[in-house]
């Protein structure tokens, strides 16, 4: 089945630092989602992305879908104590059954005031 | 803004004891899903069920079974519980065609 790659699995970055993560599937995807976890909660979505190419910005968060649709990256500016965190990229295709969406394996942040 | 509520948040289990996780959302959407969470391995869909009255399995199936008891309810049940299913489970829903998922907080359960 479709796997996500979600690199890196974790990341130490002093308070103020520029955050980049991202996805890189073996397959298309139609839509690129990414989450938050915080500790102890269930995930919540941050960007979604549904044309390749697109950029899209929420906040200090900045997410882009790749060209070739098998890749998303996101990024954060300046981070800050309260993005520590997991952070899932998802990948999903119209189409078929409601239970395809795939997620990658997390990037987990840790951020040093 | 309850949106989705898991009971219980905890629970302790011994092998081979049998519970269900009990799973509501108020956001009138379709399909709703059961996940678990592992160190390192993501979030992986247990089942999941496009709209009330059908229910499919995910990846990860095989010691669950599950209930869509009306719109609002998706229960997850193990009838004979394992160390191996010692996880984080995640309900969440979503109006169909949509892609944002909502989840709930999780219900951390732990198999001894």
């Amino acid at each position: 089945g479709q796997q996500l790659n979600q690199s890196p699995q974790s990341m130490f970055i002093q308070e103020g630092e520029d955050v980049s993560m991202n996805c890189t599937s073996s397959s298309i995807f139609n839509t690129w989602l990414w989450y938050k976890q915080d500790p102890g909660e269930g995930p919540v979505l941050l960007i979604a992305l549904y044309k390749a190419g697109e950029l899209t910005s929420n906040g200090r968060l900045t997410a882009q879908f790749g060209i070739t649709r098998k890749d998303s990256f996101l990024n954060i500016s300046a981070s800050i104590p309260s993005d520590v965190g997991i952070y899932f990229c998802a990948g999903m295709n119209y189409g078929g059954s409601q239970g395809n969406l795939i997620f990658g394996k997390g990037t987990k942040l840790s951020v040093k005031p | 803004n309850a949106g989705v509520t898991q009971t219980p948040k905890f629970q302790v289990l011994k092998t081979g004891q049998s519970m269900t996780l009990q799973c509501a959302q108020d956001m009138n959407h379709n399909s709703m899903y059961w996940y678990r969470q592992d160190p390192g391995m993501g979030l992986r869909l247990i089942y999941y069920s496009a709209s009330e009255g059908t229910t499919d399995k995910g990846e990860v199936p095989n010691g669950y079974n599950v209930s869509r008891l009306n719109k609002r309810e998706f229960s997850l049940r193990l009838e004979s519980a394992a160390p191996s299913q010692t996880s984080v489970y995640f309900c969440a829903s979503s109006e169909r065609g949509a892609h944002g998922y909502t989840f709930g907080s999780g219900t951390r359960l732990t198999v001894v």
